[in-house]
């Protein structure tokens, strides 16, 4: 069985903070995949990023980062210098290769970027 | 590119009605579709995936004769409430992925919001 957890509900920052959103995942799979998604207010889910289990080189795109760690099970997500705009849930996800894979999602981190 | 249209955004009816709502790949052949509900302040649930030209796929516990789910063509899957009551309204979301393999991101519509009175 395949679990992602997402232990921060919600996180408020002030504008230009730095903010790092946590996820942990469980899978007995040697080949997964991560992402990341963001739900802005309007309600769309927007692809930000994936990540196979062979890769666990960092990844940065402009102010967004990702920490992939295997041996800890986790693939944190880190917003460098927030803006309000940045205000979502923000969804870590979970697949195994295979036709019959489907996404297990963790249940989401609220983040607040405030002025 | 990878853009999916979901329509409609919004619907509001009556106890009874059957709503039918659709998903687009716009810009990309959708092998396989996903129908998702989401309730206010929580995650995603899988409903069903649905691959063109054969039968949905369901999740235990979703209901195939009250959510129907057609995807007869590489860019359109439609998902129909029959006989929608309150406790169906919810926010629907459809995902479209290019090709069968799990590798591949979804990539999400807008969402339907439905509320039934």
């Amino acid at each position: 069985a395949q679990k992602v957890t997402q232990a921060q509900t919600e996180i408020s920052v002030v504008e230009k903070e730095d903010v790092t959103l946590d996820c942990v995942y469980e899978t007995r799979d040697t080949t997964y995949y991560l992402f990341w998604y963001k739900q802005p207010p309007s309600g769309e889910l927007v692809f930000l990023i994936r990540r196979n289990s062979f890769d666990e080189q960092n990844e940065i795109s402009g102010r967004y980062s990702w920490n992939f760690q295997k041996s800890t099970s986790s693939f944190n997500f880190t917003i460098t210098a927030s803006q309000v705009v940045d205000s979502a849930v923000y969804f870590c996800a979970l697949t195994f290769t295979g036709t019959a894979s489907k996404l297990t999602f963790g249940t989401g981190t609220r983040l607040q970027v405030t002025l | 590119g990878a853009v999916v249209s979901q329509h409609p955004s919004r619907v509001i009816c009556k106890s009874g009605t059957s709503v039918k709502i659709e998903c687009r790949s716009l810009d990309f052949q959708a092998t396989t579709m996903f129908w998702y509900r989401q309730f206010p302040k929580k995650s995603l649930m899988l409903m069903a995936t649905s691959n063109e030209g054969s039968k949905a796929t369901y999740e235990q516990g979703v209901e195939k004769d009250k959510f129907l789910i057609n995807h007869a063509s590489l860019t359109l899957s439609t998902l129909t409430v029959t006989s929608a009551h309150p406790e169906d309204s919810s926010f629907y979301i459809c995902s479209a992925r290019m090709g069968v393999n799990s590798n591949q991101p979804q990539h999400f519509g807008d969402g339907t919001r439905l509320s039934i009175l």
